[in-house]
């Protein structure tokens, strides 16, 4: 199977520009959940989809959203970018939701460079 | 509110030695807890995870972690280190039903000396 694939791998842009990432999740996962990461605040949850619908959010503002296709696809974007988002944006996605046997599996992240 | 604490951001062993990372826990609820790595410029990888059915875990790679529920503790050994094991690790907690956030201790930077 292949794992989750997050496009595009690298990305720059400036201030006050807005940014849209995508991720695919394993096949049939169902659940895909984004977290930042930085090196000063660490791993950060932004938030979660399971069947297209947003279970769970994390304390970012709201120029941060998302959205889950029916196909489990996954989006984020982040408007109006601010120098402190630059950070390596990781989806992770698992088979269903809250299990106790649910694992995430992560993809390779999009760099985010905000200049 | 679950928290992950990782004590030492930096450590050193030398190759063939014993690795030991620490990881204590918080949490208000019988945790899910797993060990994750990261290689440089790469996502996060799964070494093992917790998740009630046995105190000592085996995971991928030689790792292998043990839950005291006493010591609120998730500590991470590997018998003898290899170079391959540089890395970043992370211990994470989840909590049961509902969710599938994680929440991510500040991690842990392995170095392995030849």
């Amino acid at each position: 199977k292949a794992g989750v694939t997050q496009t595009p791998r690298y990305l720059i842009k400036t201030r006050g520009q807005q940014v849209t990432l995508s991720c695919s999740p394993i096949s049939g996962h169902r659940s895909v959940s984004w977290y930042q990461q930085t090196p000063g605040q660490g791993l950060q949850f932004l938030f979660e989809y399971f069947s297209e619908t947003q279970r769970n959010k994390g304390n970012f503002p709201g120029r941060f959203s998302g959205r889950q296709f029916s196909n489990s696809r996954s989006e984020m974007n982040v408007s109006t970018l601010e120098l402190g988002d630059s950070a390596l944006y990781l989806c992770a996605s698992s088979l269903d939701a809250g299990r106790s046997l649910n694992t995430q599996y992560f993809g390779p992240g999009t760099r985010l460079t905000v200049l | 509110a679950q928290s992950v604490t990782q004590l030492g951001s930096h450590v050193s062993v030398s190759e063939g030695a014993l690795v030991l990372l620490r990881c204590n826990y918080s949490s208000s609820v019988p945790p899910y807890l797993f060990w994750y790595v990261q290689y440089p410029n790469q996502g996060l990888q799964l070494l093992l995870k917790y998740t009630s059915a046995a105190t000592l875990v085996k995971g991928i790679n030689g790792f292998e972690a043990e839950f005291k529920k006493s010591e609120t503790s998730f500590h991470l050994t590997k018998p003898s280190a290899h170079m391959s094991d540089a890395a970043e690790y992370f211990c994470a907690v989840r909590s049961q039903g509902g969710s599938e956030k994680l929440v991510f201790g500040k991690g842990t930077k392995l170095t392995v000396n030849p």
